[in-house]
């Protein structure tokens, strides 16, 4: 049974390109979460996502955009990338919106030159 | 907006029991979880606790949670070397997690 996976695993861009990162939910999992762990931190929650449309969003600013596909898979946009978005992007899984059975992926890290 | 705090590190010896803490400040917390990570990789679920319990056990982790004092613990017994990861403490609102900086484990 295939677990959250992740694509790609690292990048790196220069300021103001657009990125864009992949994940696939566990196999029966419906709900993808984006989190950003800055080095040395915590993850912080970027947004949710759950029958195609966002359900929460954190404090992140518009640059910071998804998508999720009618597979349950999910995209995270980053426009006009800046230094400070050099970090590790995870994706989470789970079956519903309430919190739960949470499972991540091995993120995507980014570096911004 | 809701805090989740931690000690940074820890250092054990192996075959000793680990005893990490966390208090988070969000009393409506539903769901409280430890999640493992080690160097270059992602988040690997450990346990979570519902927030109507005390205690859970699984194998070699035990988890207490002191509502009152919003307070979680997380205890693994006889560490093992392979234990040495950064733990995170998370508590959860409806749908999102807020994830405390991590403990460093290490264990010697």
């Amino acid at each position: 049974d295939a677990g959250v996976t992740q694509s790609p695993t690292h990048l790196i861009k220069t300021r103001g390109q657009q990125v864009t990162l992949r994940c696939s939910p566990k196999s029966g999992h419906d709900t993808v979460s984006w989190y950003q762990q800055a080095l040395g931190q915590g993850p912080q929650f970027i947004f949710q996502y759950y029958e195609e449309e966002e359900r929460q969003r954190g404090n992140f600013p518009d640059r910071f955009s998804g998508h999720q596909f009618p597979n349950y898979s999910s995209e995270l946009n980053v426009n006009a990338l800046l230094l400070g978005d050099s970090a590790l992007y995870l994706c989470a899984s789970s079956l519903g919106v309430i919190a739960g059975e949470l499972f991540f992926g091995e993120g995507s890290r980014l570096t911004v030159l | 907006g809701e805090d989740v705090e931690q000690s940074l590190f820890l250092s054990v010896r192996e075959g000793d029991s680990s005893v990490i803490n966390c208090t988070y400040t969000d009393s409506s917390s539903t769901y409280l979880y430890w999640y493992k990570q080690e160097p270059g990789a992602g988040l690997q679920l450990l346990t979570y606790i519902f927030s109507n319990m005390d205690m859970k056990q699984d194998q070699r982790l035990t988890v207490l949670l002191n509502k009152k004092d919003k307070h979680l613990s997380l205890r693994i017994a006889d560490t093992q070397t392979g234990d040495s990861a950064i733990y995170f403490c998370a508590s959860s609102g409806y749908s999102t997690l807020t994830f405390g900086k991590g403990t460093m484990l290490l264990v010697s």
